[in-house]
C-alpha cells in the first residue's frame, strides 16, 4: 500500500533561520510529488510539485524541494524563514495510475518565532 | 473571487440531524473531490467524481454520501450526524492532465454535539 509519512508534526524556528521539512513516501509504482501549504483558517494552497525532470524544484514563497528517488523521499526546504511562513505544510503523492488519487501526509506545523 | 466556494464555512448541529455542505466551482474541472481533515491525520478522501455520472467512494466513505448535481457542483450530505463527524471538510476540483493538480476550496468547519 501506498503512504507518505512526514515525522516531524511541528517545527519550531526561529526568524531567518533555515528550514527543512521532511517527507518520505512508500509506493510500488512511479508517483508525483506535491508540498501543499495551509495557512491558518484557510484551505491548502499548491507550494510545488515534481513531475519529472530535475530534482530540485522550485515553489512559491522561496520554497525548494528535492525529490530523491534512491530514499523515496521529498524533503521542503527555505534558506531564511519568515515569520508569515507560520502554518501547515502537507506532503502528498500522485500515483502514476488511472486513480489520479492523492494520498496525504499528516502534515507539519511550522511555526516561526521572532 | 474565489474559484472554489464551499457552503456553510462553519455549521454546529447535533447528533443525528442530516446535514449537507455544498462546493461550487468556477474552475471549469470535470473532477471533483471531498476530504475530510482532522488534526494530525492529514487529509483524506471521502468521495469523488470525475464527471456528472460518475462518483466514485474514497477511503472514508461511510456515514456519507454526495451528488453531483452539476460539472461545477457537488455536495456532500451526513444522513445522520454523529460526533466523531466533527472535522473540517474540504472539497476540491482538478482538471484531467497527468498530474492532475488539485485547487481547494476554504473549508467548512462542522462541529457535531
Amino acid at each position: 500500500a501506498q503512504s507518505v509519512t512526514q515525522l516531524d508534526s511541528q517545527v519550531p524556528v526561529f526568524e531567518e533561520a533555515p528550514v527543512e521539512l521532511r517527507c518520505n513516501y512508500s509506493s510500488s509504482v512511479s508517483v508525483y510529488l506535491f508540498w501543499y501549504v495551509q495557512y491558518p483558517n484557510q484551505g491548502l494552497q499548491l507550494l510545488l510539485k515534481y513531475l519529472s525532470g530535475s530534482t530540485l524544484v522550485k515553489g512559491i514563497n522561496g520554497f525548494e524541494a528535492e525529490f530523491n528517488k534512491s530514499q523515496t523521499s521529498f524533503h521542503l526546504r527555505k534558506p531564511s524563514v519568515h515569520i508569515s511562513d507560520t502554518a501547515e505544510y502537507f506532503c502528498a503523492v500522485r500515483l502514476m495510475d488511472s486513480s489520479y488519487k492523492l494520498i496525504f501526509g499528516s502534515g507539519t506545523r511550522l511555526l516561526v518565532r521572532p | 473571487d474565489a474559484d472554489v466556494t464551499q457552503t456553510p464555512r462553519n455549521r454546529i448541529t447535533k447528533t443525528g440531524k442530516r446535514i449537507m455542505l455544498e462546493c461550487s466551482q468556477t474552475k471549469g474541472h470535470d473532477r471533483m473531490y471531498w476530504y475530510r481533515q482532522d488534526p494530525g491525520l492529514g487529509l483524506q478522501l471521502i468521495y469523488y467524481s470525475f464527471d456528472v455520472k460518475d462518483i466514485n467512494k474514497g477511503e472514508i466513505s461511510d456515514g456519507y454520501s454526495v451528488s453531483r448535481q452539476a460539472q461545477a457542483k457537488f455536495s456532500l450530505s451526513l444522513e445522520s450526524a454523529i460526533p466523531n463527524q466533527t472535522a473540517l471538510y474540504f472539497c476540491a476540483t482538478s482538471d484531467g492532465t497527468a498530474y492532475n493538480e488539485q485547487f481547494f476550496g476554504p473549508g467548512t468547519r462542522l462541529t457535531v454535539l
